[in-house]
């Protein structure tokens, strides 16, 4: 189990939009930034947004992220095939004293 | 630009130690600003990070392995390591080794991975 909580499956047809909560605290989200990562089968996991909201240079902007209070979301727009995979938020806890990576949602592009 | 690659057995007999090292290419750790990190994932589970280490040492472990694990950093040969103590079939995971900007920031680059598996 993970202090922070994702929906375990989400889908949705192409061209759709997709989005997936991440439910934390007053000890993770509410306090420290959220990091979004995207985990294609038989690759690297892949960071898609740190600091709630910023994507990394060569993230597509159909990807983008928000935060409020204790929970944060991802939203995927325009969604592709190669969308297809495991999404994860992470977040530092300070009551833990490190970092947490939320139990994953599966995409599935219908 | 920055990569990672992770190296070790792929095979470890129960109650014995797993050793990983991370090499790194295309920067160097003794430049300071950046984390090196452990994160496994186990078969059918989800990403679960290991710990952290710092250039000069200092290292943050994740609370429910830290009895159990050491994160130690050689910046004479631009790598890091990690070791995991009395290994159980419960460690049988990928083992990846990434990069962040800080204890609270996103880890923007990653290693291949390398499964290890616990079996006698």
């Amino acid at each position: 189990q993970s202090v922070l909580t994702q929906p375990p499956s989400a889908s949705g047809t192409p061209g759709q939009r997709v989005t997936i909560s991440c439910s934390g605290s007053s000890s993770n989200i509410g306090i420290n930034t959220v990091n979004w990562y995207q985990h294609l089968p038989g690759t690297a996991p892949k960071l898609l947004i740190t600091s709630d909201n910023e994507r990394p240079s060569g993230v597509p902007d159909r990807f983008s992220a928000s935060k409020s209070g204790t929970s944060a979301s991802l939203a995927i727009s325009g969604l592709q095939s190669e969308d297809e995979g495991d999404y994860y938020c992470a977040a530092w806890d300070d009551s833990l004293n490190g970092y947490v990576f939320a139990t994953g949602t599966k995409v599935t592009v219908l | 630009q920055v990569q990672l690659q992770e190296s070790g057995p792929g095979l470890v007999k129960p109650s014995q130690t797993l050793s990983l090292t991370c090499s790194v290419s295309g920067g160097s750790i003794s430049s300071g600003g950046y984390f090196w990190s452990w994160i496994r994932q186990c078969p059918g589970k989800g990403l679960e990070w290991i710990g952290y280490i710092y250039h000069n040492g200092d290292t943050y472990y994740n609370p429910s392995l830290q009895s159990l694990v050491t994160i130690s950093v050689d910046t004479s040969k631009n790598r890091f390591s990690l070791k995991v103590n009395s290994v159980t079939a419960a460690d049988t995971a990928t083992y990846f080794c990434a990069r962040s900007g800080g204890p609270f920031y996103g880890m923007d680059v990653w290693g291949l991975g390398t499964t290890v598996t616990v079996s006698s």
